[in-house]
């Protein structure tokens, strides 16, 4: 089974500032680590993901994340923000190919909003 | 290449009833998870599909139930809605069962239980 905590539910930053989204996940098996971002009124996005190799990924719109095993951490950063950026970001897990019941499980934290302000 | 699609957008409907929500997968996809996310949190797996069958299941009860067509497009069935219920439905795409492989989401079906 797998567990995700975003840290802040709420960031504000002002805009071309730099921000880090905190999210710490538990598990029990090898997980692939996901971001998604969602703006009001719509699906999910993915931003960036780590499947294997380099702990650093780059995602879409000038994200990355970093991949830190022995603190079980995977937390997003933007040197620089821009209002569009204003959404809710989520961290998501998935075991893999854990196989059973939980084979296409998606487990997601709570989400922190991103607000950025002029 | 067309993206995930859901219908209807919105939904309204009263404790008790049942509903059904639709889901047509992009192009050449095989695999459809469906997920919950209640207002203020994030969304939580129901179930997947894999060619036509049920091959993954979260914590929910069995009043919530799916299919998955030929043409690989799917539907969820609630039946005794309850309002804790109400919720944004989102169905998601990819084009394997495996877990490395992307889920695509679709905008999602507000359903209102009153």
């Amino acid at each position: 089974a797998q567990s995700v905590t975003q840290l802040d539910s709420q960031v504000p930053v002002f805009e071309e500032a730099p921000v880090e989204l905190r999210c710490n996940y538990s598990s029990s098996v090898s997980v692939y680590l996901f971001w998604y971002v969602q703006y009001p009124n719509q699906g999910l996005q993915l931003l960036l993901k780590y499947l294997s190799g380099s702990t650093l990924v780059k995602g879409i719109n000038g994200f990355e994340a970093e991949f830190n095993k022995s603190q079980t951490s995977f937390h997003l950063r933007k040197p620089s923000v821009h209002i569009s950026d204003t959404a809710e970001y989520f961290c998501a897990v998935r075991g893999r190919d854990a196989g059973g019941t939980s084979y296409g499980k998606l487990t997601f934290g709570q989400g922190t909003i991103l607000t950025v302000h002029p | 290449e067309t993206g995930v699609t859901q219908s209807p957008t919105h939904l309204i409907k009263t404790r008790g009833q049942q509903v059904t929500l639709r889901c047509s997968s992009q192009s050449g996809h095989n695999t459809v998870s469906w997920y919950q996310q209640a207002l203020g949190q994030g969304p939580q797996f129901i179930f997947q599909y894999y060619r036509e069958e049920e091959n993954g299941r979260g914590n929910f009860p069995p009043r919530f139930s799916g299919l998955q067509f030929p043409n690989y497009s799917s539907e969820l069935n609630v039946n005794a809605l309850e309002l804790d219920d109400s919720a944004l439905y989102l169905c998601a795409s990819s084009g394997g069962q495996g877990s490395y492989n992307e889920q695509f989401f679709g905008p999602g079906t507000r359903l209102t239980v009153l």
